[in-house]
């Protein structure tokens, strides 16, 4: 199964955007980018999926580069009730997620 | 959207004492729901997959019975934990796939158990 590479933090701004870069340079190509975020003591939340194909919905976007070998998430302005760990999975198969450690992103103000 | 939603929040037992949580899908009918267990500031950990009306698949490392698992329903998968010792105190979370096309997962509010 692809394993993704993120880094361990990252601040950002209150209203600027949020770049959170993602590697799974072993993705196959039957597989799917997903990003989960967890806020502290709750259960992941669903941000966004992709296979190949730019995608935004009303939380984020995300970029999938044209080799699939890495991605970025978009958080288009993020606010303090952005600040989460921000994980990159890449779909296993029987839909079952392995998490990695994700990224701490902190937004302040 | 689906839901899932988990109960108890939080529970404090005693070394020993058995504690039950329930995972429910509230919108609807989940054939397959997962449970994750999270130590303090470390990453989720599958623990188990639950099939409804079949045994439990637990992942290497996780004792079965230990962490019995029962998926009676549609709706609910039962995670209980039995004979806890402190080391079980965790956050407890579980999942279930609401889009059968896209493999979408979501998770419950989690379940955090301390055990004395």
């Amino acid at each position: 199964d692809a394993k993704t590479t993120q880094p361990t933090s990252m601040d950002c701004a209150e209203g600027r955007a949020a770049n959170l870069p993602c590697n799974h340079s072993t993705i196959s190509g039957n597989e799917y980018v997903y990003w989960y975020r967890q806020i502290h003591s709750q259960g992941p939340q669903y941000i966004i999926h992709g296979l190949k194909n730019n995608e935004t919905n009303e939380m984020a976007s995300l970029i999938i580069t044209e080799d699939r070998k890495s991605s970025t998430l978009i958080l288009p302005h993020a606010t303090l009730r952005d600040t989460a760990v921000y994980y990159c999975i890449v779909r296993e198969s029987d839909y079952k997620l392995s998490f990695g450690a994700g990224t701490t992103v902190t937004v302040r103000a | 959207g689906a839901v899932v939603s988990q109960h108890p929040s939080w529970v404090i037992c005693k070394s020993g004492t058995s504690v039950k949580i329930e995972c429910r899908s509230l919108d609807f009918q989940a054939t397959t729901m997962f449970w994750y267990r999270q130590f303090p500031k470390q990453s989720l950990m599958l623990m188990a997959t639950s099939n409804e009306g079949s045994k439990a698949t637990y992942e290497q490392g996780v004792e079965k019975d230990k962490f019995l698992i029962n998926h009676a329903s549609l709706t609910l998968s039962t995670l209980t934990v039995t004979s806890a010792h402190p080391e079980d105190s965790s956050f407890y979370i579980c999942s279930t796939r609401e889009n059968a096309n896209t493999g979408e997962l979501f998770f419950g509010e989690g379940s955090r158990l301390t055990v004395l």
